[in-house]
């Protein structure tokens, strides 16, 4: 079975742009999640999908958003860049849901100038 | 909110020493917990998890225990190799596939 594939790998943007980065689940996992790791916060949280809904969503401003769509791949979008978003964002898949084991992306390293 | 705290940010072993790399966990009401290793550029691989009903489970090479009464949590790897080098995360799962990491512990192998 292929892995979590997260598209592009590095991107590189400036500030006020915006970013779309791309998410394909293992195949039959229906839960995606995204993190955000940071050398200074490390892994957080960013929000979660499951059958296309937005289950849970970590603390986060509101420029950070997301969707599922039907095949369960991911997207999340980052508007109004900020230097601060500069990143390692990274995908994880599960069947279902939180007693499932989440697997991990390779990740795509954004950063913004 | 909760938090999943390391004691350690880096431990050197020699090749063949065995490991054990802590992980504090505040959240009690945890019940399911997950070790990652994350090599350089690649992201987080899961290694072994283990829910609140048992107190340890062993796989290749590497076990994970678990001490409910002081909130711990604790990875052991046997015979520790040069490509066990890597930062190695411990999880929480607060539901809905959200984990709470701790800030990793980077373990080095001197052959």
């Amino acid at each position: 079975k292929a892995g979590v594939t997260q598209t592009p790998r590095y991107l590189i943007k400036t500030r006020g742009q915006q970013v779309t980065l791309s998410c394909s689940p293992i195949s039959g996992h229906r839960s995606v999640s995204w993190y955000q790791q940071t050398p200074g916060q490390g892994l957080q949280f960013l929000f979660e999908y499951f059958s296309e809904t937005q289950r849970n969503k970590g603390n986060f401003p509101g420029r950070f958003s997301g969707r599922q769509f039907s095949n369960s791949r991911s997207e999340m979008n980052v508007s109004t860049l900020e230097l601060g978003d500069s990143a390692l964002y990274l995908c994880a898949s599960s069947l279902r849901d939180g007693g499932d084991t989440q697997y991990f992306g390779p990740g795509t390293r954004l950063t913004v100038l | 909110g909760e938090s999943v705290g390391l004691h350690l940010p880096t431990l050197s072993v020699q090749e063949g020493d065995n490991s054990i790399i802590n992980c504090a966990y505040s959240n009690s009401a945890s019940d399911y917990f997950i070790w990652y290793k994350q090599e350089s550029g690649k992201g987080p691989q899961f290694i072994i998890d283990i829910r609140s009903n048992m107190d340890k489970r062993q796989g290749q090479r590497v076990t994970v225990l678990l001490n409910k009464t002081v909130k711990h949590l604790s990875l052991q790897i046997a015979a520790t190799q040069p490509g066990d080098s890597a930062v190695y995360f411990c999880a929480e799962n607060g539901g809905y596939s959200t984990l709470t990491f701790g800030k990793g512990t980077m373990l080095l192998v001197s052959p």
